[in-house]
């Protein structure tokens, strides 16, 4: 079936440094999502991409549509502790609500 | 507050035993899911749901029946509940409009242990 393929797996920085990861597949995608899920709650919504090559920012957040369809990174600057957390991917296709999701990347902001 | 909240946030049961698990949402959407996440944090869909009508069943083995008495709740029985049922399962909707059928919102989990 379709996969997302998310890296990194995990990364370990210090506060106010920034941090990019992405997620890549094989297949097109018509939506990209970014979420966070903290310890014990639900994935949070963080930004939705609806445009190929659409580059969209939510505070700190900087997320963009692969002009492939097939790809898409979240950048987050000045990180800050409250940014610790897993993030995952999400693409979706024709089938709504359908979503694919990556493996996740955990976060560890190190005061 | 606006949300899609659902219970028990925590289930501990017997194997064997059946369960529910609740789901509502007041967002106004007309679409809801049950999406299942396992121990290695992978997020899979199980089961959407559009104005009461089933459009989503992804090979979910049919212990689990969802059931969806208006557009607002999508509850989740599971029967003969087996120790590989041990999972955090997510209700979740998204609106309509463009893009808007791929835009989820989640509720806050339900951790189902299964002894």
């Amino acid at each position: 079936g379709q996969q997302l393929n998310q890296s990194p797996q995990s990364m370990f920085i210090q506060e106010g440094e920034d941090v990019s990861m992405n997620c890549t597949s094989s297949s097109i995608f018509n939506t990209w999502l970014w979420y966070k899920q903290e310890p014990g709650e639900g994935p949070v919504l963080l930004i939705a991409l609806y445009k190929a090559g659409e580059l969209t920012s939510n505070g700190r957040l900087t997320a963009q549509f692969g002009i492939t369809r097939k790809d898409s990174f979240l950048n987050i600057s000045a990180s800050i502790p409250s940014d610790v957390g897993i993030y995952f991917c999400g693409a979706g296709g024709t089938s709504y609500g359908k979503l694919t999701f990556g493996q996740g990347t955990i976060l560890t902001v190190h005061p | 507050d606006t949300a899609v909240s659902q219970t028990p946030k925590y289930l501990v049961t017997q194997m064997g035993n059946d369960k529910s698990i609740k789901c509502e949402q007041n967002l106004g959407h007309d679409t809801m899911y049950w999406y299942k996440q396992d121990s290695k944090k992978f997020l899979k869909i199980m089961f959407s749901y559009n104005n009461k009508e089933l459009i989503i069943n992804e090979t979910v083995p049919n212990r689990f029946s969802p059931k969806s008495p208006d557009k607002a709740h999508l509850n989740l029985h599971i029967n003969s509940l087996e120790l590989g049922d041990s999972a955090v399962y997510f209700c979740a909707s998204s609106p309509r409009g463009q893009g808007g059928g791929n835009t989820i919102y989640f509720g806050e989990g339900s951790w189902l242990t299964v002894v």
